[in-house]
């Protein structure tokens, strides 16, 4: 069945360093992954996706790694600042597109000073 | 901000009730969905509109329904309210289905 995975549910680092948030996802045929970044009160936001034909994807401090021999899916925030401090969700999509986005569990990534 | 506006932010209601909740989706974007997020349960996709149709469904209660609109807005209907239903609920959009989904920052409904 659809599910996604988190491996770690709690994340805490040192602002200004690196971090990765992990996700494993188990249907192969998910063709669409999009990380998400939810702060206390709000909705998610949008900070970066990738399709399947794809394996890396860089953004504003933000990297997306897609490794579909093992479906892993990770983020990589450069440079933490204290505004990363939330929760972050993987979700992914069965094609023909994101209809059904299913969402993990969630990751709170907690910036320490 | 997303551009995805919801109303009310917050609803107190008892059980047995019905409630009603508003969405926007950003302008020119024709899908709208619904989530539920709840503490046990994580985010969980409800059901999808594009342009005034229903275009795929999630584990969506009997209790509960959608419509969407000629103006592209949406609602979500909630009824015979039961304690476990206290969650926030989220209204996403995208362009065209299957594009990015953009959240509103959500409803957060109690029921008592």
């Amino acid at each position: 069945g659809e599910s996604v995975g988190l491996h770690l549910p709690t994340l805490s680092v040192q602002e200004g360093d690196n971090s990765i948030i992990n996700c494993a996802y188990s249907n192969s045929a998910s063709d669409y992954f999009i990380w998400y970044k939810q702060e206390s009160g709000k909705g998610p936001q949008f900070i970066i996706d990738i399709r399947s034909n794809m394996d890396k994807r860089q953004g504003q401090r933000v990297t997306v790694l897609l490794n579909k021999t093992v479906k892993h899916l990770s983020l990589q925030i450069a440079a933490t600042q204290p505004g990363d401090s939330a929760v972050y969700f993987c979700a992914e999509a069965l094609p023909p597109g994101a209809q059904k986005l299913v969402f993990g569990q969630g990751t709170r990534l907690t910036i320490n000073p | 901000d997303s551009g995805v506006t919801q109303t009310p932010k917050h609803l107190i209601t008892a059980t047995g009730q019905r409630v009603t909740l508003r969405c926007s989706p950003r302008s020119g974007d024709l899908s709208v969905y619904w989530y539920q997020q709840s503490l046990d349960q994580g985010l969980q996709f409800l059901i999808q509109y594009y342009n005034g149709e229903e275009r795929a469904k999630g584990n969506i209660l009997e209790r509960f329904s959608a419509q969407q609109f000629p103006d592209l807005h949406s609602e979500l209907n909630l009824s015979s309210l039961e304690l476990g239903d206290s969650a926030l609920y989220f209204c996403a959009s995208s362009a065209l289905s299957g594009n990015t989904i953009y959240f509103g920052e959500g409803s957060w409904l109690t029921v008592v």
